[in-house]
């Protein structure tokens, strides 16, 4: 079971770059890594997803390295609006392990 | 703008009801999944169906829940009796099932409290 470590918490100001780090040792060849946010009182949402090297969307980058077993996930220049508990999964539909969502890292951007 | 629903909200029991909560997935997604979220231990995966058929529920205490799906639209989990230590938020997901990976879309849950 490809587990993940990430932060329990960090802090941040607006309009800062904010860079969560996951660590997954275990990961299989088939596993991709995805992020999901998640509000209070709300579902968590997906952010982004990659296999290798970076991937970017509007919302964030996601940055992993060639040995797969660790991957950052970027938020440029943070507002308010991001505070929020960040997850990061690693699994596919062949290791099933795509379900754990560990601690999350809490995120919590100051004025 | 496609949304998983949930029903209801918010539940408030008393222990030794039954308690059954409700979820339709997006239209056309073959993957649902249910989650329990408690401060303690955070999200857990209780169930997962896929084309309405179960392949996962190890996740869920087999002698007071059980989780269906009557039909493509539909996804229940049931608690009876229910115990206070049932007390979470229950979330439903949905999927589109790809091979590798399935992103998986959110209800907004409901907030079940057993006095």
């Amino acid at each position: 079971l490809a587990k993940t470590t990430q932060p329990i918490s960090m802090d941040s100001y607006e309009g800062q770059e904010v860079n969560i780090t996951c660590s997954h040792n275990n990961i299989a060849t088939n596993d991709y890594i995805t992020w999901y946010q998640q509000f209070p009182s709300q579902g968590p949402r997906f952010i982004i997803q990659g296999y290798k090297t970076k991937v970017t969307n509007e919302v964030a980058s996601l940055f992993i390295p060639a040995d797969r077993k660790s991957s950052t996930l970027s938020l440029p220049r943070v507002s308010l609006s991001d505070t929020a508990v960040y997850y990061c999964l690693v699994g596919s539909q062949n290791t099933g392990n795509q379900f754990y969502f560990g601690t999350g890292t809490s995120l919590t951007v100051i004025p | 703008d496609a949304r998983v629903t949930q029903t209801p909200r918010d539940k408030v029991t008393e222990m030794g009801q039954e308690v059954t909560m409700r979820c339709q997935p997006i239209l056309g997604h073959n993957t649902v999944f249910w989650y329990r979220q408690t401060m303690m231990q955070g999200l857990e995966l209780l169930a997962y169906f896929r084309n309405r058929a179960p392949l996962d529920d190890s996740g869920m205490p087999k002698d007071r829940f059980s989780a269906e799906m009557p039909d493509a639209t539909l996804a229940t989990l049931k608690i009876q009796p229910s115990e206070p230590r049932d007390s979470a938020v229950y979330f439903c997901a949905s999927g589109l099932g790809l091979a590798e990976t399935d992103t998986q879309y959110f209800g907004p849950g409901t907030r079940l409290t057993v006095l």
